[in-house]
């Protein structure tokens, strides 16, 4: 089992509706989780930190984060074709950041 | 500097030939992340400095990958003898601390493109 894992997708939604990213993790002492987005050919860029459970708003992203059942995800509210990329799950493993394959959402004017 | 730096951006080798890649941290991070990246798929993890300290190199998937940071800033690494396996990009990244709790944020660097013909 991968430490990080990810639906890779493609997801696709319509400009205007709700994206939901999913990331499951396997290391019980797991403190910190990160979402990235990546533009094809580019890097990584961060757009979300969460460290204890809940939710975190952050404008159009929350971020949710279930330690019991090991699990973040990504909500993306009104999305925008600016939006479509691969969205990264990262999970920081007593220092180390190991990264999920990433799903690849689209979203249709 | 303001932001991670590696360089080359773009390497072609050919196969056999060694390779350096250099990344250049963010000015007074203290940990530094090497990934290999193939077309399609996630950052996967090569190996970890703390400082001039290589914490962790279980990533690296073979002998032939080697990476140093020996004054506890710039990185190097350095990859023996190419195979066509070993084209992907290849990222840096750094953060400020690596205590692995809340603000450890990494950055990446653009990265490396090698293509090993």
């Amino acid at each position: 089992q991968k430490e990080v894992e990810q639906n890779s997708g493609p997801l696709s939604v319509p400009e205007g509706a709700i994206a939901s990213l999913n990331c499951t993790y396997s290391d019980r002492v797991s403190q910190s989780f990160f979402w990235y987005r990546q533009y094809s050919g580019k890097s990584p860029e961060l757009i979300m930190s969460i460290y204890s459970n809940g939710d975190k708003e952050d404008g159009r992203f929350t971020a949710q984060l279930n330690k019991a059942s090991q699990y973040v995800s990504l909500l993306i509210r009104d999305s925008q074709p600016s939006d479509s990329a691969t969205y990264l799950c990262a999970v920081n493993i007593e220092g180390d950041m190991r990264f999920g394959a990433g799903t690849r959402l689209t979203v249709k004017p | 500097g303001a932001g991670v730096s590696q360089s080359p951006r773009y390497k072609v080798a050919k196969r056999g030939q060694d390779v350096a890649l250099r990344c250049d941290p963010i000015s007074g991070h203290v940990s530094l992340f090497w990934y290999q990246q193939a077309l399609g798929q996630g950052p996967e993890f090569l190996t970890y400095f703390q400082n001039e300290a290589q914490l962790d190199k279980s990533g690296l998937p073979s002998d032939r990958f080697f990476a140093e940071r020996p004054e506890g800033s710039v990185s190097t690494l350095k990859i023996q003898r190419t195979q066509q396996e070993d084209s992907a990009v290849y990222l840096c990244a750094s953060s400020l601390d690596g205590t692995g709790f809340a603000g450890n944020t990494i950055y990446f660097g653009e990265g490396s493109w090698l293509t090993v013909v």
